[in-house]
């Protein structure tokens, strides 16, 4: 596996709490991604970010907002949590963000928003 | 709009039998197309991808532009097969890479 950890595995938290998942590198890849997976809509891009201080939105963006203050950390933030967010959150990195770039993915974290 | 449809969320076939799992997309330009896979408990993975044209545990999977589609396939599949196969795509050189995927199929091979 790529050196890509997620951290908190799981997380069971309250509706209206703030929530914060992170996202580890060892591989220096200069572009990381944050997805969401859920049944019957496969995995959707929330942000990414192509250098350190450098993001920008994805296909479900609200209600999230993410930070890269250096290369190997990637937060992804839940400013209120609501039930609609419960997931499975997974990040991905890759090299140069190129069409023919592989993308590898972390273990992925399970929130669950009560 | 940008889309990726995988019509079977799940396809159940025999050891042994021919498998094919459909994908078809619509873009406006010149995607790049991929299968990834998520066997039980593990990470999502890169199965194969067609700009490089590789067949990877016997998979293959052939791009028809004309019908938009991106199927995968195997001639003989095998038990340890069984997993979440996911298509996707990505724009060109100034989209950063961002996939998007289709709502996923899963594969169950049966002894």
């Amino acid at each position: 596996d790529a050196g890509i950890t997620q951290s908190p595995r799981h997380k069971v938290t309250e509706t209206g709490t703030p929530v914060t998942l992170r996202c580890h590198q060892t591989e220096n890849h200069r572009y990381m991604y944050w997805y969401r997976q859920d049944p019957g809509h496969g995995l959707r891009l929330i942000h990414y970010s192509y250098g350190v201080k450098d993001t920008d939105k994805g296909e479900v963006s609200d209600g999230y907002s993410v930070s890269r203050s250096k290369t190997e950390d990637f937060l992804l933030t839940l400013e209120s949590a609501t039930s609609s967010q419960t997931s499975v959150y997974f990040c991905a990195i890759s090299r140069q963000g190129t069409p023919g770039d592989t993308q590898y993915f972390g273990p992925g974290t399970r929130l669950t928003v009560l | 709009a940008q889309r990726v449809t995988q019509p079977e969320k799940l396809l159940s076939v025999f050891k042994g039998a021919p498998v094919e799992l459909k994908c078809n997309y619509s873009y406006s330009g010149s995607p790049e197309l991929f299968w990834y896979v998520q066997y039980s408990r593990q990470r999502l993975q890169l199965l194969l991808r067609h700009i490089s044209r590789e067949s990877i545990k016997g998979f293959t999977a052939d791009l028809n532009k004309g019908e938009t589609s991106f199927h995968l396939k195997k001639p003989f599949a095998q038990e340890e097969d069984s997993a979440m196969y996911y298509c996707a795509l990505t724009g060109g050189y100034n989209q950063g890479g961002k996939l998007i995927f289709g709502q996923g199929t899963e594969l169950s091979v049966k002894p």
